[in-house]
């Protein structure tokens, strides 16, 4: 496996139910991030992981959970989610997470359909 | 408060047929501008980064540019696998939060008729 990869690429959750997303970089990189794209709408960051350190997050609601065990791997966590929260959400890593111009990579996304 | 805008949304091309594409930005302070190109069902793909104004760069039938207040994406004689949705996004100066952080633009949807 090369780049950012995301599991699974595609699921579909009743409001009820809990799931996970995947995400694994392998960059060697040290921050990882989630992002949401509804449509119409810009890519919105949700989190930001520097060497597994949250440190930053954009007034997520509590539904979404993110877990970053270590620097390839990054984790998000759905429960209670509303229709509303039907969307691709795009995972991307970076070197270093603070640096000028630094680029970020993205996986494929996980298409989620809530139910 | 930190805004990208991308225009038009959405731009029809004949195959051979060049133009460009609009990002506008206000940031308080410019560490980086991003151009990515996304296919539908995919993540996005990064084509460049530019830091300053002035600042060129090329790859394949794709040149951007960076003035102070916006940049460019022209396309020479795109061909159809140049159809994507092309993102903009800058890395701004922002003292209160991850100084990583992009924001992004609603992008521009192309399409290369052949």
């Amino acid at each position: 496996e090369t780049g950012v990869t995301q599991t699974p690429r595609h699921l579909v959750m009743g409001m009820t139910n809990k799931k996970s997303l995947k995400c694994e970089q392998h960059l060697g990189h040290n921050a990882m991030y989630w992002y949401k794209q509804s449509a119409k709408k810009p890519l919105e960051l949700m989190f930001v992981y520097s060497l597994e350190e949250r440190v930053e997050n954009n007034s997520v609601p509590s539904r979404f959970s993110p877990e970053c065990p270590n620097s390839s791997h990054l984790f998000l966590h759905l429960h209670t989610l509303q229709p509303e929260d039907s969307a691709l959400y795009l995972c991307a890593s970076s070197q270093d997470g603070g640096r000028a111009g630094e680029t970020q990579y993205f996986g494929p996304g996980t298409r989620l359909l809530v139910l | 408060e930190d805004q990208v805008t991308q225009s038009p949304e959405a731009l029809r091309l004949q195959e051979g047929e060049s133009s460009s594409l609009n990002c506008s930005y206000t940031v308080s302070g410019l560490r980086g501008l991003f151009w990515y190109r996304q296919d539908p069902g995919k993540g996005p793909e990064f084509l460049f980064t530019l830091y300053s104004a002035g600042e060129e760069k090329e790859k394949e039938r794709l040149k951007a540019t960076l003035t102070k207040k916006e940049s460019f994406l022209h396309i020479t004689a795109p061909k159809p696998e140049d159809s994507a949705t092309y993102l903009c996004a800058v890395q701004a100066m922002n003292y209160g939060g991850s100084q990583g952080n992009l924001i992004f633009g609603k992008g521009t949807k192309l399409s290369v008729k052949p």
